[in-house]
């Protein structure tokens, strides 16, 4: 089975800037969840989607926000960059809510956004 | 307001010994506990888990500790390899309206010196 894919993997935008992340979940799974990774502050919870419904946010700003295909494949927007945005953004899939496999997340390589 | 904590941003053992790797929570209706490991340029692994219904669960060289009075948990890796050598972050289960939120702490990075 394949893994969680992540594109683009690298990426460079200036301040003021929008950008698209995109996830594409294992097959099957229909949960994804977004996290901010910044040094000192670990995985910070950004959104979850599960069956194109967002059922969960953390607290970030209104400038963060995703949705969900009917395929499952997710994307996150970030609007008016900001310095403090620069960071490692991880998509995790899941498999539905049935049982405590469903607790465990698998998570992509990341991509990396560096805002100058 | 961090509610999983790793207060130790950074361990170093000597190969073959035993790694303790400590967390530490404020939310009691956690319910569910995880253990990641994390390589450069590579997403999270799971690496173990333990529901709060029990204090401890193993898994080969891997045994992680639940001291649910205490709102702690740790990871023990014996005998400790090389490739060991990661960030781990430890993460902790809510149920809100439904839908699992996996709050994680902020990673301990583990060095192992041959």
């Amino acid at each position: 089975k394949a893994g969680v894919t992540q594109t683009p993997r690298y990426l460079i935008k200036t301040r003021g800037q929008q950008v698209t992340l995109s996830c594409s979940p294992i097959s099957g799974h229909r949960s994804v969840s977004w996290y901010q990774q910044t040094p000192g502050q670990g995985l910070q919870f950004l959104f979850e989607y599960f069956s194109e419904t967002q059922r969960n946010k953390g607290n970030f700003p209104g400038r963060f926000s995703g949705r969900q295909f009917s395929n499952s494949r997710s994307e996150m927007n970030v609007s008016t960059l900001e310095l403090g945005d620069s960071a490692l953004y991880l998509c995790a899939s899941s498999s539905d809510w049935t049982g405590l496999s469903s607790y465990e997340q698998y998570f992509g390589p990341g991509t990396r956004l560096t805002v100058t | 307001d961090q509610q999983v904590k790793q207060n130790s941003p950074s361990l170093s053992v000597q190969e073959g010994r035993i790694s303790i790797l400590n967390c530490d929570y404020t939310n009691s209706m956690f319910d569910y506990f995880l253990w990641y490991k994390k390589y450069p340029a590579e997403g999270p692994t799971f690496l173990i888990s333990i529901s709060s219904i029990k204090d401890k669960n193993e898994d080969g060289r891997f045994t992680v500790f639940l001291n649910k009075s205490a709102k702690h948990l740790s990871l023990h890796i014996v005998p400790s390899q090389p490739g060991d050598s990661a960030v781990y972050f430890c993460a902790a289960v809510i149920l809100i309206q439904g839908a699992q939120k996996l709050v994680f702490g902020q990673g301990t990075r583990l060095t192992i010196n041959p």
